[in-house]
């Protein structure tokens, strides 16, 4: 199993640019996160999946757009880029419930907006 | 609203010392908690997590963590540490549905 891959993991944007964050499991995982870490700040949930065709707003949702039509995928977009939302940016999956209740989380994607 | 700290920004200590990072958590309920780690440049590792039963949980790397519940602490613990260890340490609580909520993390140096 590769678990949680991220593209890309460097990306350079300027301000006003769109683009999407991929990421994709292999592990037939219900539940994905995304998450955005900053220093000081630990990380902060922005949505999550519970299944296909199913999202939710976390804690930081402003700016970003999400969909999931398959279960392996999670892609996340930034439709307008602003330098505030330089961070990197980490994908996460986990199965549903009981003592799997564990996140597997993908290698990051760290993002620079000029 | 579930909460996670952690009052060290930055500990620093010397190789074959012992370790102790900080975690106090709020939560209404019985909560799930974990302690992963972060090397530079890198994702999050699982070092371990606690869900139920036996309050002191053994993870990898030789790291241990122990629920106090009147305490509303999991606090990190190590006995001997190794330049390896050197790291970011994060803290999470696990809430109801597919929030994690992380504390602010806890720089590790190790001086050799």
């Amino acid at each position: 199993n590769a678990g949680v891959t991220q593209t890309p993991k460097f990306q350079v944007l300027k301000t006003g640019q769109s683009m999407t964050l991929q990421c994709a499991q292999d592990m037939n995982h219900e539940y994905m996160s995304w998450y955005r870490q900053d220093p000081g700040m630990g990380l902060r949930l922005i949505h999550y999946s519970v299944g296909a065709g199913i999202t939710d707003q976390g804690e930081v949702p402003n700016g970003y757009n999400v969909s999931r039509s398959t279960t392996e995928d999670f892609p996340l977009r930034l439709l307008s880029a602003a330098p505030s939302q330089t961070s990197v940016y980490f994908c996460a999956s986990r199965e549903r419930g009981g003592s799997t209740d564990t996140q597997y989380f993908g290698p990051g994607t760290r993002l620079t907006v000029l | 609203a579930q909460s996670v700290t952690q009052p060290d920004i930055h500990i620093t200590v010397s190789e074959g010392a012992s370790l102790e990072l900080r975690c106090n958590y709020s939560y209404g309920a019985t909560p799930y908690l974990f302690w992963y780690v972060q090397s530079p440049g890198q994702g999050l590792q699982l070092l371990l997590k606690y869900f139920s039963g036996d309050t002191l949980v053994q993870g990898i790397k030789g790291f241990e963590a122990e629920f106090k519940r009147s305490q509303s602490s999991f606090n990190l613990r190590k006995p001997s540490v190794h330049w390896s260890d050197a790291a970011e340490y994060f803290c999470a609580l696990g809430g109801g549905g597919n929030k994690l909520t992380f504390g602010t993390g806890t720089q590790l140096k190790v001086e050799l």
